[in-house]
């Protein structure tokens, strides 16, 4: 097991609800990364953090989609008044900077249904 | 944008037969890194490249990176039916991955 946790792993929701998925990446890692992946897609990165201060943001889908990580530990993703089309599994990953390989290690997802 | 292209999108091959996928960027990388994904499964490292010309091998998997740092191979010698997931290549740049949209290899024993 790769050590990365995600919380729900399965969410189903209405439209209009919002959501809001929690990792908890491997401990002494301090670069966290929220992606999405849509089926026979690859990984579609949407942010990331190095300890508590989100370093690229620019990515996320829509002002609807927000992340935070308070303390530089366990990060939560928010979606605002989910559509259909954010039907999808997210994925969180970890890594450590400055480790000899950039290898970045991913949670199982929480695979969101919005009905 | 920065794009990354992956092609097949689907291999089928007979089991003991050989397997290639293609990664394209349309911008020069700093590093690429390899990953393979089970059916049902996330994303597993497999490998970074970093030097222009680089050739690295795990048993039966070897990877190259272009000269130009724009486009990276995989390629599986007498593939196993333990090879079957989707391989993706993540082009590195600016401190996030941008990855392909991979390929899928079946294996028929």
């Amino acid at each position: 097991d790769t050590g990365v946790s995600q919380n729900p792993r399965h969410k189903i929701t209405k439209r209009g609800q919002n959501v809001t998925f929690r990792c908890d990446p491997i401990s002494e890692h301090n670069r966290l990364y929220w992606y999405r992946q849509t089926l026979g897609q690859g990984p579609e990165f949407l942010t990331y953090f190095q300890n508590e201060a989100q370093l690229e943001k620019s990515r996320l889908l829509s002002d609807r989609f927000s992340a935070e990580r308070p303390k530089g530990s366990f990060s939560t993703l928010e979606i605002q008044r989910t559509e259909q089309g954010d039907s999808a599994m997210y994925l969180c990953a970890s890594r450590s900077q400055g480790a000899r390989y950039n290898e970045q290690f991913f949670g199982p997802g929480t695979r969101l249904t919005v009905l | 944008g920065q794009q990354v292209m992956q092609i097949p999108q689907y291999q089928h091959v007979q089991e003991g037969e050989d397997f290639t996928t293609y990664c394209n960027s349309s911008t020069t990388l700093s590093n690429i890194q390899w990953y393979k994904q089970r059916p049902g499964g996330h994303p597993v490292f497999l490998i970074q490249l970093v030097k222009s010309g680089e050739v690295k091998k795990q048993k039966r998997l070897t990877f190259q990176f272009g000269e130009a740092k724009k486009n990276s191979s995989l390629h599986i010698t007498a593939t196993q039916t333990t090879d079957v997931g989707t391989y993706f290549c993540a082009g590195g740049s600016q401190g996030n991955l941008i990855f392909g949209k991979g390929t899928k290899l079946s294996v028929k024993p």
